[in-house]
């Protein structure tokens, strides 16, 4: 079966130092693979997506970046933190040719302080 | 991107039947429409979905009207752990997530 994994579960990092969130995919091969953002209290923001390695779409412009170096692992990063990226952090995969279900990993808390 | 209406809040009591109504009234011919919920503090999890006919899986059933502008998630006999924010939206490349209808069930 697929699993999705993300860490750290929670982070807390002051502005202006850099980030890194891993997400990683098992079970499947070739995933569509997805960012999403969600600020307290409102809905999720789509972020970036990834139909293939190296292959990144970004849907929001802001300071953070995607990358995609290996088939089932997805990194979201950004060089300088601001506070406005608090926030709940969530990966999905969705499998090729199916219409379009994702499955979303545990997400990761990310408070900019 | 075609959007969708949702309440912003339900209540149902415990072992009743909910429906959840969702409105999208410039759905396109190929949206898919589809059903997340989310608890607190995890991610979304899939629910359902549809394209044209009435759809049922062991979660729930999906009954989407004749025009496809609108359509309801319906939730045979509700627990406590099926309250949740409940998401409708329409899959064309990626899902845009609104506000819900936060689902709250009492016993």
């Amino acid at each position: 079966s697929q699993t999705i994994h993300q860490w750290p579960a929670t982070l807390v990092q002051p502005v202006g130092s850099p980030l890194s969130l891993e997400c990683t995919v098992e079970g499947t091969s070739n995933p569509n693979l997805y960012w999403y953002r969600q600020a307290a209290g409102r809905g999720l923001q789509l972020l970036f997506y990834s139909v293939g390695i190296g292959q990144i779409s970004s849907e929001v412009p802001q300071n953070l970046s995607a990358s995609r170096p290996q088939d089932r692992q997805f990194i979201l990063s950004s060089k300088k933190l601001l506070l406005s990226d608090s926030g709940f952090y969530l990966c999905a995969w969705e499998g090729q040719g199916t219409s379009y279900e994702q499955y979303f990993g545990p997400g990761t808390r990310l408070t900019v302080t | 991107d075609a959007k969708t209406t949702q309440p912003n809040s339900m209540e149902s009591n415990e072992e009743e039947p909910v429906h959840l109504p969702c409105n999208h009234s410039t759905i396109s011919g190929t949206d898919y429409i589809h059903w997340y919920r989310q608890l607190p503090s995890q991610g979304p999890e899939y629910v359902i979905h549809g394209l044209t006919s009435n759809v049922n899986n062991r979660m729930a059933s999906l009954a989407i009207a004749e025009d496809r502008k609108s359509s309801t998630l319906i939730l045979h006999r509700a627990t406590l752990r099926d309250a949740a924010v409940y998401y409708c939206i329409l899959c064309r490349r990626a899902l845009t997530f609104g506000s819900g209808t936060r689902l709250q069930v009492q016993p």
